[in-house]
């Protein structure tokens, strides 16, 4: 089974700011990497796919990037609904899909 | 647009059984695979289980193997997740989502979620 780790677990960050999460795997999963973000109460979203696609509606604001075990989410300009846990999943060795224990997006 | 609805949560005793539901629509159900994924009360996600657009096949976690089934009914536009001999630790919100096929190559297939439901909430406590 693929583990993957996120970190940090909690960053803090002002309004306008840029945010880097990171999502590590424990062996390469290549660019078969997920982004979703869930706000409290609501079912996760998917954001990024490949690594580096956005979905569909996603704001340009959102990038993806990385490839074999190391990759990075970055929110290029904090809004106030990007406040939020975000968690990264592999979906190269299955079963099972894997997800990190996830980031939270707070402000600073 | 894509809609999951899920029901059928509640409170169950330990040993006990509860059958979840999600009714799909939207989409083309029978064309697509679909998942159950759960969370914990301020936990993370985890995987349980996924059948595949036919139902031809079907993964589990490990951590519900033996216990919890997975199905469809393709004229109903509708999953099912049985489970039983439920435990405390699968307390949880219980997510149907459905699959994606990102591409395809020698080795397999590679798919995430697209969309997902707004969840059930199964308590198991006696």
């Amino acid at each position: 089974e693929i583990v993957m780790t996120q970190s940090p677990a909690t960053l803090s960050v002002s309004p306008g700011e840029r945010a880097t999460l990171s999502c590590r795997a424990s062996q390469s999963v290549s660019s078969n990497l997920a982004w979703y973000q869930q706000k409290p109460g609501q079912a996760p979203r998917l954001l990024i796919y490949g690594a580096s696609t956005r979905a569909t509606g996603i704001p340009a604001r959102f990038s993806g990037s990385g490839s074999g075990t190391e990759f990075i989410l970055t929110i290029s300009s904090l809004q106030s609904e990007d406040f939020a846990v975000y968690y990264c999943q592999q979906y190269n060795n299955w079963p099972p899909w894997t997800f990190g224990q996830g980031t939270k997006v707070e402000i600073k | 647009q894509v809609q999951l609805v899920e029901s059928g949560g509640g409170v169950v005793q330990p040993g006990g059984s509860l059958r979840l539901s999600c009714a799909a629509s939207g989409f083309t159900f029978s064309s697509y695979g679909l998942h159950w994924v759960r969370q914990a009360p301020g936990k993370g996600l985890e995987w349980v289980t996924f059948i595949r657009f036919d139902g031809s096949n079907k993964y589990y976690a490990d951590s519900v193997k033996g216990r919890f089934t997975i199905s469809r009914d393709n004229s109903k536009s509708t999953l099912y997740l049985q489970m039983s001999s439920l435990r405390a630790e699968d307390t949880a919100v219980y997510y149907c989502a459905k699959d994606l096929t990102a591409y395809y190559d020698s080795s397999g297939y590679y798919s995430f979620f697209d969309y997902w439901g707004q969840g059930t909430l199964v308590t198991v406590s006696s």
